[in-house]
């Protein structure tokens, strides 16, 4: 891989639905993964960042976990709201420190 | 608590004119970063500053240069603008040294850009 790809690209789900979504990076000279999410007008909000291999943050209702060796990145949402609508940005970065982003995985939560 | 401050937020240009972003990272912040998101497309990192030196190049076109002063705030200049460079400049800070995690970047609000 050598992009950050992520899937899906579009996820509509139900008010109390548990959903989650995948991240896919280069694994060589990886240094950090980041998980973002954002809204339309607003600034990415920083949710994560992993640097381990099996590393797992959870934020509230949201959880990521990290498999560096083979290069991926799961994002958890459980009982998904409404106001968890937005677009949800992955993100890899290597030894320089710059951010290499996926073309995100935009979620709609309807009630 | 203080964010990432980008101006101005919104800036019309013609073709082949100049434009300046500016962009003011959180106090203590040491490192800038430059990101371009253009129509539909996941954002592009362009360049980076530490330190007020040059850390790291991406996709940076040679018409763009950029710099980073005393304050730490940086400046992205523009020239000979062209219709490809709409697009939505973020410019995000860490710190590497200092009380934050080093890999974080805190994202401005971002300056959207439409060259006409």
């Amino acid at each position: 891989i050598l992009n950050v790809e992520q899937s899906p690209q579009s996820l509509h789900v139900q008010e109390g639905d548990s959903t989650n979504f995948t991240c896919s990076f280069p694994s060589s000279n990886f240094y950090a993964l980041h998980w973002y999410r954002w809204e339309t007008a607003k600034s990415p909000e920083a949710l994560f960042v992993m640097t381990l291999n099996g590393d797992e943050k959870k934020k509230g209702r949201i959880s990521a976990t990290l498999n560096t060796k083979e290069g991926y990145s799961y994002l958890y949402i459980k009982g998904s709201q409404p106001e968890d609508s937005a677009t949800y940005l992955c993100a890899s970065s290597n030894s320089g420190y710059a951010l290499n982003f996926g073309k995100g995985t935009s979620l709609l939560v309807t009630p | 608590a203080a964010g990432v401050i980008q101006s101005p937020r919104h800036l019309i240009k013609e073709k082949r004119e100049t434009a300046t972003l500016k962009c003011y990272p959180i106090p203590r912040h040491d490192t800038v970063y430059w990101y371009q998101q253009g129509p539909g497309q996941d954002p592009q990192f362009l360049i980076s500053f530490y330190e007020k030196m040059q850390s790291d190049k991406g996709s940076i076109p040679d018409r763009f240069s950029a710099q980073q002063f005393s304050d730490y705030h940086s400046e992205l200049n523009m020239s000979s603008l062209e219709l490809g460079d709409s697009a939505l400049y973020f410019c995000a800070s860490s710190a590497r040294l200092g009380l934050t995690s080093s890999y974080e970047q805190y994202f401005g609000p971002g300056t959207r850009l439409t060259v006409t």
